[in-house]
């Protein structure tokens, strides 16, 4: 089974409006990963977050963690058409440092 | 740098036949992996090389799939004899090492067996 998992599945919102995504996961993590893929390509990967980190920012992009709920989020600022695309969450296993994807979010960005 | 590069980009065969995937990982990166992209299964990892060398296929879903990694620069996925529930999108990602923080993904190849 997924050891991450996204949610929403889908979102959709406007431009210009923030969009938030989070990931849910069952054991014990080194890191968690985001990753970006548009449609018809590879995933491209955003930021990462050690199991010993809260917080971290990238441009508009802002990955939290919280390792007592086993959780994270992605938050988007500012939205733009551009940013439409499925986001994955990566995880791994405490003892393993390859990455679990989860199903994705599929964020539809508005004009 | 050109990235990971993924050949064919597109493949469409029938059942029975054999299917050849290829890819050409980034150079100086020491990890590749295969990865299959499903709407129902999501995107599960097949196979991961470490130094040309299969660490894990235990996600290679039966014995009609093969991997192999005769060079640092060259790998390749094979199906034989393909099925239509092969039909998926196959990714080759390469990393500076297992643990790598990053992993560069392909474009991929849209596999279709009819």
């Amino acid at each position: 089974s997924q050891q991450g998992e996204e949610d929403p599945q889908a979102l959709s919102i406007q431009e210009g409006e923030n969009a938030t995504m989070n990931c849910s996961y069952k054991t014990s993590i080194n890191n968690l990963q985001w990753y970006r893929q548009n449609s018809g390509r590879g995933l491209v990967h955003l930021i990462l977050i050690r199991s010993n980190e809260r917080e971290k920012h990238s441009g508009r992009l802002r990955v939290t963690l919280d390792t007592s709920k086993k959780s994270s989020s992605l938050l988007i600022t500012a939205s733009r058409a551009a940013d439409t695309a499925s986001y994955f969450c990566a995880t791994d296993a405490g003892g393993s440092y390859i990455p679990t994807f989860g199903r994705g979010t599929s964020l539809i960005v508005h004009p | 740098d050109a990235g990971v590069i993924q050949s064919p980009r597109h493949e469409v065969t029938e059942m029975g036949q054999e299917v050849t995937l290829r890819c050409k990982p980034i150079s100086g990166h020491n990890s590749l992996f295969w990865y299959r992209q499903t709407m129902m299964r999501g995107l599960e990892l097949l196979i991961y090389f470490n130094n040309n060398v299969p660490i894990d296929d235990s996600g290679m879903p039966e014995d009609r799939f093969s991997a192999k990694m005769p060079n640092a620069s060259f790998s390749t996925l094979k199906i034989q004899p393909s099925e239509p529930r092969d039909s998926a999108v196959y990714f080759c990602a390469s990393s500076l090492k297992v643990e790598a923080d990053t992993q560069y993904f392909g474009p991929g190849t849209r596999l279709t067996v009819l």
